[in-house]
């Protein structure tokens, strides 16, 4: 069965510094991977997915993340963080089992980012 | 511009009392899920259509229903809301091709007094 795991509950940062956000993925072929971002009281926002292709993938707002397939992971990168990028993130793997498209998320990581 | 949109943004009800939400999108997309999501927890899917096709999945409670009269909207009908129903509601939509990104509308926060 395909599964998401987010190790981390929270991730604080000082503005600035470098951010991590990790993910590991567990699938039977090659997984669609994919990053999105919740705001208080707000919908998920697709920040970036790995279909095939490049391992380092770029996405909106100075995110990128690295596909590492032999580590099966998936973690989600920023060189300079901002207060702004403070918010809820989510790793989502795909399951095309059954021939329908389903995500399976993480758990969440809540990102704090402190000036 | 908005593609997935939800209404209302925030929907109060009583205990039992028979409450809709709606989904719409502008993106001609075939799939549209919806989700409940529970204080910062992960999106739980409770059902899905490709294009009429409706899927259900095992757990979700028969209190919840859908309908989706044509491509561009999509219904949830919780027939007799519990307070454990009390949660954000997402939609979203995809083109329905493998490996296709899910884009989600704001979210309706539900409240059961």
């Amino acid at each position: 069965a395909q599964s998401v795991a987010q190790p981390e509950d929270q991730v604080n940062v000082a503005e600035g510094n470098p951010l991590t956000v990790k993910c590991t993925y567990s699938v039977s072929g090659n997984p669609y991977l994919f990053w999105y971002v919740q705001y208080p009281n707000r919908g998920l926002q697709f920040l970036l997915k790995y279909i095939t292709g490049d391992n380092l993938v770029k996405g909106s707002y100075g995110f990128e993340a690295e596909f590492n397939k032999s580590q099966t992971s998936f973690h989600l990168k920023k060189p300079s963080a901002l207060v702004s990028d403070s918010a809820l993130y989510f790793c989502a793997v795909r399951d095309v089992a059954g021939g329908y498209n389903k995500l399976i998320f993480g758990a969440g990581t809540r990102l704090a980012v402190h000036p | 511009d908005a593609m997935v949109i939800q209404n209302p943004r925030y929907q109060v009800t009583q205990f039992g009392k028979p409450v809709t939400l709606s989904c719409s999108q502008t993106l001609n997309h075939n799939v549209m899920y919806w989700y409940q999501q529970k204080s910062s927890q992960a999106p739980k899917l409770l059902f899905h259509y490709y294009d009429k096709d409706f899927n259900n999945e095992a757990d979700t409670p028969d209190n919840f229903q859908s309908r989706r009269p044509n491509t561009s909207f999509c219904f949830l009908d919780i027939r007799s809301p519990g307070l454990g129903d009390a949660a954000m509601y997402l939609c979203a939509t995809e083109p329905g091709l493998a490996g296709e990104t899910q884009y989600f509308g704001p979210g309706t926060r539900l409240l059961v007094l």
